[in-house]
């Protein structure tokens, strides 16, 4: 039982780059959620997920698109990164009411 | 609505000090109190949770919080502070909205332990 995994652990990317980070969870849990993490800010969230084929927005969803691929599987895309975008993202799953978390990718857009 | 203020971005404690963490509150309906720690270069993990249960929860590693309704409170305590808490904590409120259960985060006190 792994838990939340994250794919890349670290990534650097060019302005105007595009990527994808991966999330499993192996759980069978229903929700799954993207947050980034920045100095001071505690975590804000992206985009969530509350059952497979659905997804909402967040507090902080301007530069990203979600897919919920299966019930497993939740990826975040940057589709022309920006350097306010360098960040701690990770991602999350619950059951009613807490929420595991995933080791995280460190992500710096130069 | 919901919201999370954690007070005193960085605390520093002597080893065997009392350690206090403050977290106040702010929700619409009856809230669910968490406290996660973040060591360095890792994920969150949960410490504990009030789920409307007793008021005063346990967790693990010898931390515990109260829940205090008249204070919209839940600090977290340790009475003996050890080397090994040094990390970030985080205090999080989520609302009791079944199917649709966000969490809304406080900014983190980074708490350091002096030897």
């Amino acid at each position: 039982n792994a838990g939340v995994t994250q794919t890349p652990k670290f990534q650097v990317l060019k302005t105007g780059q595009s990527m994808t980070l991966q999330c499993a969870q192996d759980m069978n849990h229903n929700s799954m959620y993207w947050y980034r993490q920045d100095p001071g800010m505690g975590l804000r969230l992206i985009y969530y997920s509350a059952s497979e084929g659905t997804t909402d927005k967040g507090e902080v969803p301007n530069g990203y698109n979600v897919s919920r691929l299966n019930k497993r599987e939740f990826s975040l895309r940057l589709e022309s990164a920006a350097p306010s975008q360098t960040s701690v993202y990770f991602c999350a799953s619950s059951p009613l009411p807490r929420q595991y978390f995933g080791p995280g990718t460190r992500l710096t857009v130069t | 609505a919901q919201s999370v203020t954690q007070l005193g971005s960085h605390v520093s404690v002597s080893e065997g000090a009392l350690v206090l963490l403050r977290c106040n509150y702010s929700s619409s309906v009856p809230p669910y109190l968490f406290w996660y720690v973040q060591y360095p270069n890792q994920g969150l993990q949960l410490l504990l949770k009030y789920t409307s249960a007793a008021t005063l929860v346990k967790g693990i590693n010898g931390f515990e919080a109260e829940f205090k309704k008249s204070e919209t409170s839940f600090h977290l305590t340790k009475p003996s502070a050890h080397m090994s808490d040094a990390a970030e904590y985080f205090c999080a409120v989520s609302g009791l909205n079944f199917g649709n259960e966000k969490l809304t985060f406080g900014t983190g006190t980074r708490l350091t332990i002096i030897p």
